[in-house]
């Protein structure tokens, strides 16, 4: 078992849309939750971090952590074509190892005006 | 305030060869992380330097090393190329938990 599973996709919706993306994890010691986003050929762009479980909300996205479930999830509201990319979830443990990140394999996502 | 910038951006190489790879954080970031990105694989973790030191090491072989300068600049070298080295070669450099990923490196390896 993969340590973040997290679905491949491809996602498509409307202009407008409300967008849901999720990842499920296998280790407990997981504390810093991220999600970022790619772009073809470019590297990804932090979106949202968290730390431990709660919301967090910055203009149209929305992260959310339930470590009780082991799953996150980040809504995108009222989604723009600008918006088409591929999302990827990361995480790290806490302390000395909080620098590696471990990704999902990442969501493609397409808006479709 | 500049971003994490990587050179070469594009790289062919042959089989056997040797390719190092250049990377300079955020000005006042001390920890430089690398990946590798596949489509079979996605993004993998490599290693993290901080202050000149390895201080995290992901499930590569001993082809791939790297190493940082005083002034926080990383390299990562990759010895004796196999094809399936192939990837977007990816550096991210952060102050603290969050990690800012610069474009990357394209190696092609044929």
């Amino acid at each position: 078992q993969k340590e973040v599973e997290q679905d491949p996709g491809p996602l498509s919706v409307p202009e407008g849309a409300i967008v849901s993306l999720n990842c499920t994890y296998s280790n407990s010691a997981f504390q810093y939750f991220m999600w970022y986003r790619q772009y073809s050929r470019k590297g990804p762009e932090l979106l949202m971090y968290t730390y431990s479980s709660g919301n967090k909300e910055d203009g149209r996205f929305t992260a959310q952590v339930d470590k009780s479930s082991k799953y996150i999830s980040l809504f995108i509201r009222d989604s723009q074509p600008s918006d088409s990319a591929t999302y990827l979830c990361a995480m790290s443990r806490s302390g000395g190892s909080n620098y590696k990140l471990t990704f999902g394999k990442g969501t493609l996502l397409t808006v479709n005006p | 305030k500049a971003g994490v910038t990587q050179t070469p951006r594009y790289l062919i190489k042959t089989r056997g060869q040797q390719v190092t790879l250049s990377c300079s954080p955020i000005s006042g970031h001390r920890s430089v992380s690398w990946y590798q990105q596949t489509p079979g694989q996605g993004l993998q973790f490599l290693f993290e330097y901080f202050s000149e030191t390895q201080r995290n090491k992901g499930n590569f072989p001993g082809r791939f090393s790297g190493r940082q300068f005083s002034n926080s600049r990383s390299e990562m070298n990759v010895s004796t190329l196999e094809l399936g080295d192939s990837a977007l070669y990816l550096c991210a450099s952060s102050k603290q938990e969050t990690q800012y990923f610069g474009p990357g490196t394209r190696l092609l390896v044929l």
